[in-house]
C-alpha cells in the first residue's frame, strides 16, 4: 500500500476565504487515482474530487480543486470561500487497487 | 451516482454477544468490497478485502476468526463481530466499486459499534 502525508491534523480557516490542505503520496505506480474526501461528524464520507494520474489538467468540482503536482508527488486540496458547513475531517486518499488514506486534517471554519 | 447502504446504522449489544453488519451495492454489482474500522478522530484502518464468492483478505493484525467475513453475493458482504468486548466498540464502514470502472470507491454511511 502507499504512503499517503496529510501534515496537517488541524487547521483553522475564517468564513469567505480560502484554504489549502496538502497531502504526498509515494507510489511507483504509473497509474493511480486521487481522492478527496470529507467526513462531517455525522461519519458519513463524502466524495469532493478525484485526479487521475493522466489527467492533463487539475481536477475542480465546484469550490473544491486539485493542485496536482505529479513530479513532487503532491494533490493539495484548495477549498475556496469556505463555508461554516465546510467543517470536518478531510481525508486524501489514493488507489492503485486498495485504498490508502492520510491521517486526516480536521477543518475548523469560523464564522 | 452509485450508492452503497449499510445495516445497522448503530448497534449496542452485550459483551460476548456476536453482531452482523450488511454492506450493500444497491444499483452496481461489486466483485471486491472492503471493510474499514475508524477510531475517534483517526484515520480508517482497512481491516479486510471481501471477495464475492472466495474468502476475506485479512490485513496484518486483524484476527479473522474475530471478524468474520461473508461475500455471499455480488451486493452483498457482512462483517461479523464475534463474541465482542468492549474494545471492539468502533465504527465500521464498508467500501465498494464498480467493475470495470477504475479507481472509484464508494463507501457506506457506517456503522457505529457500542459493546457494553
Amino acid at each position: 500500500a502507499q504512503k499517503i502525508t496529510q501534515t496537517q491534523p488541524g487547521m483553522f480557516v475564517q468564513e469567505k476565504e480560502a484554504v489549502t490542505l496538502d497531502c504526498t503520496y509515494d507510489t511507483s505506480d504509473p497509474s493511480y487515482g486521487l481522492f478527496w474526501y470529507k467526513q462531517p461528524s455525522s461519519g458519513e464520507m463524502i466524495f469532493l474530487i478525484y485526479q487521475g494520474s493522466y489527467d492533463q489538467q487539475n481536477a475542480t468540482e465546484g469550490r473544491y480543486s486539485l493542485n496536482f503536482q505529479k513530479a513532487r508527488k503532491s494533490a493539495n486540496l484548495v477549498i475556496s470561500a469556505s463555508q461554516l458547513g465546510d467543517s470536518a475531517m478531510y481525508f486524501c486518499i489514493a488507489t492503485d487497487y486498495k485504498l490508502s488514506f492520510g491521517a486526516g486534517t480536521t477543518v475548523t471554519v469560523r464564522a | 451516482g452509485a450508492v452503497v447502504s449499510q445495516h445497522p446504522s448503530r448497534v449496542i449489544c452485550k459483551s460476548g454477544t456476536s453482531v452482523k453488519i450488511e454492506c450493500r451495492s444497491l444499483d452496481f454489482q461489486a466483485t471486491t468490497m472492503f471493510w474499514y474500522r475508524q477510531f475517534p478522530k483517526q484515520s480508517l484502518m482497512l481491516m479486510a478485502t471481501s471477495n464475492e464468492g472466495s474468502k476475506a483478505t485479512y490485513e496484518q493484525g486483524v484476527e479473522k476468526d474475530k471478524f468474520l467475513i461473508n461475500h455471499a453475493s455480488l451486493t452483498l458482504s457482512t462483517l461479523t463481530v464475534t463474541s465482542a468486548h468492549p474494545e471492539d466498540s468502533s465504527f465500521y464502514i464498508c467500501s465498494a466499486g464498480e467493475e470495470g470502472v477504475a479507481y472509484e470507491q464508494y463507501f457506506g454511511p457506517g456503522t457505529r459499534l457500542t459493546v457494553t
